[in-house]
C-alpha cells in the first residue's frame, strides 16, 4: 500500500538544539518529494523539492536530504520562529500525497 | 515563486446556506488547480482537481453536488460549499501546481 509517514508526530526542542524530522514513503515511481512549513491558520509554505536519492538542499537553518525510502529535514540551531508544522508530500504517478506532519516547538 | 491568492481567509455561515471560496493564480496561468481540506492537527486531504474549461475530478468520498467547483478561467477556480452543515467546518486550501505546489492562504469555514 502506498503510504507517507512522518516522525515524530511532535517535537519540542530548546533553542539551539539541532534535530531531524523524518518522512518515510512506500510508493512506486517517485517523481518528487516536497517539504513545506505550515503555521497555524495558514496555507503550507513551500520549502524544498528533492527529485532523486542523494540529493540535498539547504535554506538557512534547514537542510533536506533524500534516500530511496525516506527524507530527512535537518534543523540546525533552531530558533523559536522555526516553530511550525512541517509537512512532506510525495509526488508519484499522478498522485500528490501529504504526510501527517511533525509539529515542532522551539522553546527560547 | 508563484503566488496563489485565496479569499476569504475566514467565513462564518449559517447551516443550510452556501459559501463560495475563490482561488486565484496571480502570476501564472493554471490549467489545473487543487482543493484540499484540513481538519485540526491533521494533514491536507485532496478533495478535487479543478480543470479549466471542464469538469472537476473529485476524490473518492467527496460529494460533487455538495462541493461545486468552477474553473472558468486560467487564473480563477472557485469552490462552493452548498447547503453547509456544521460537519463541513474545516480549513480549505487551494493550490496551483507548477513544478512545486504553491498554496493559497487557506479559508477557515465555520458553519453554525
Amino acid at each position: 500500500e502506498d503510504q507517507v509517514t512522518q516522525s515524530p508526530e511532535a517535537l519540542r526542542l530548546q533553542e539551539g538544539e539541532s534535530s531531524s524530522l523524518n518522512c518515510s514513503y512506500t510508493v512506486s515511481g517517485l517523481r518528487g518529494l516536497f517539504w513545506y512549513r505550515q503555521d497555524p491558520g495558514k496555507g503550507p509554505e513551500f520549502l524544498f523539492t528533492l527529485y532523486s536519492a542523494g540529493e540535498e538542499k539547504e535554506k538557512e537553518r534547514l537542510k533536506a536530504t533524500l534516500t530511496k525510502k525516506e527524507s530527512f529535514l535537518h534543523i540546525t540551531a533552531p530558533k523559536p520562529e522555526d516553530s511550525a508544522t512541517y509537512l512532506c508530500a510525495v509526488f508519484y504517478g499522478q498522485n500528490f500525497v501529504f504526510g501527517p506532519g511533525t509539529r515542532l516547538s522551539v522553546l527560547p | 515563486g508563484a503566488v496563489v491568492s485565496q479569499h476569504p481567509s475566514w467565513v462564518i455561515c449559517k447551516s443550510g446556506t452556501s459559501v463560495k471560496i475563490e482561488c486565484r493564480s496571480l502570476d501564472f496561468q493554471a490549467t489545473t488547480m487543487f482543493w484540499y481540506r484540513q481538519f485540526p492537527k491533521q494533514s491536507l486531504m485532496l478533495m478535487a482537481t479543478s480543470n479549466e474549461g471542464s469538469k472537476a475530478t473529485y476524490e473518492q468520498g467527496v460529494e460533487k453536488d455538495k462541493f461545486l467547483i468552477n474553473h472558468a478561467s486560467l487564473t480563477l477556480s472557485t469552490l462552493t460549499v452548498t447547503s453547509a452543515h456544521p460537519e463541513d467546518s474545516s480549513f480549505y486550501i487551494c493550490s496551483g501546481r507548477q513544478t512545486e505546489a504553491f498554496f493559497g492562504q487557506g479559508t477557515r469555514l465555520t458553519v453554525v
